[in-house]
């Protein structure tokens, strides 16, 4: 496996399931972060770890709750979520969580349906 | 405040023309960092280019090529002999004294055969 992946690809689940993404990334880097995307609206940053450390959380419903157990995987557990939390959930890494020096990459994304 | 704009929200033109997406920021700051990703239809994004504040040289890279001006806070993409693998959404992200990413809403490329 090469770059960063994410598991699975796609997910429908009721409001009163739990479930969790996951995201692997390849690359050594010590930051990692996940993002949301709606429709129509620009990306949202959720949460940044950096060296397993949660550094940034944006405000994000109790409801979505990030664990990063070492520097590749980062994981995003769902409970109780609500019809509008359906989107594309992509998670990123950089080399340090100076994203916005160094470049983000990204996996493909999990494609959430909340039912 | 931060702010990226992409007023271009969708663009449409037929295979082998020349396109222009345009990227306007809004930043205080007198350090920071532009890039450009695309997006294909598969969702990942991929990025294209970083550029920072104190570099204005265009830059090329094969079909693609950027132009970056401080003096009108742009930083435009142009694909040149558009192919239809092109298509995509591109967005344009600005990075903040916070080192976070300030995104554009996006624009919708399409590149009809």
């Amino acid at each position: 496996e090469t770059g960063v992946t994410q598991t699975p690809r796609h997910l429908v689940m009721g409001m009163t399931n739990k479930k969790s993404l996951k995201c692997e990334q390849h690359l050594g880097h010590n930051a990692m972060y996940w993002y949301k995307q709606s429709a129509k609206k620009p990306l949202e940053l959720m949460f940044v770890y950096s060296l397993e450390e949660r550094v940034e959380n944006n405000s994000v419903p109790s409801r979505f709750s990030p664990e990063c157990p070492n520097s590749s995987h980062l994981f995003l557990h769902l409970h109780t979520l609500q019809p509008e939390d359906s989107a594309l959930y992509l998670c990123a890494s950089s080399q340090d969580r100076r994203g916005g020096t160094y470049e983000q990459y990204f996996g493909p994304g999990t494609r959430l349906t909340v039912t | 405040a931060q702010k990226v704009t992409q007023a271009q929200t969708e663009i449409s033109v037929v295979e082998k023309e020349d396109v222009t997406l345009d990227c306007v920021y809004e930043t205080r700051d007198t350090t920071y960092y532009l890039f450009w990703y695309k997006q294909p239809p598969s969702g990942e994004l991929v990025f294209l280019i970083r550029r920072n504040s104190f570099d204005e040289q265009n830059e090329i890279s094969g079909r693609y090529s950027w132009n970056f001006q401080k003096s009108t806070s742009s930083f435009n993409f142009t694909i040149t002999a558009s192919q239809v693998v092109d298509s995509a959404v591109y967005f344009c992200a600005l990075s903040d004294s916070n080192y976070q990413l300030i995104w554009g809403a996006g624009t919708k490329l399409i590149i009809k055969p």
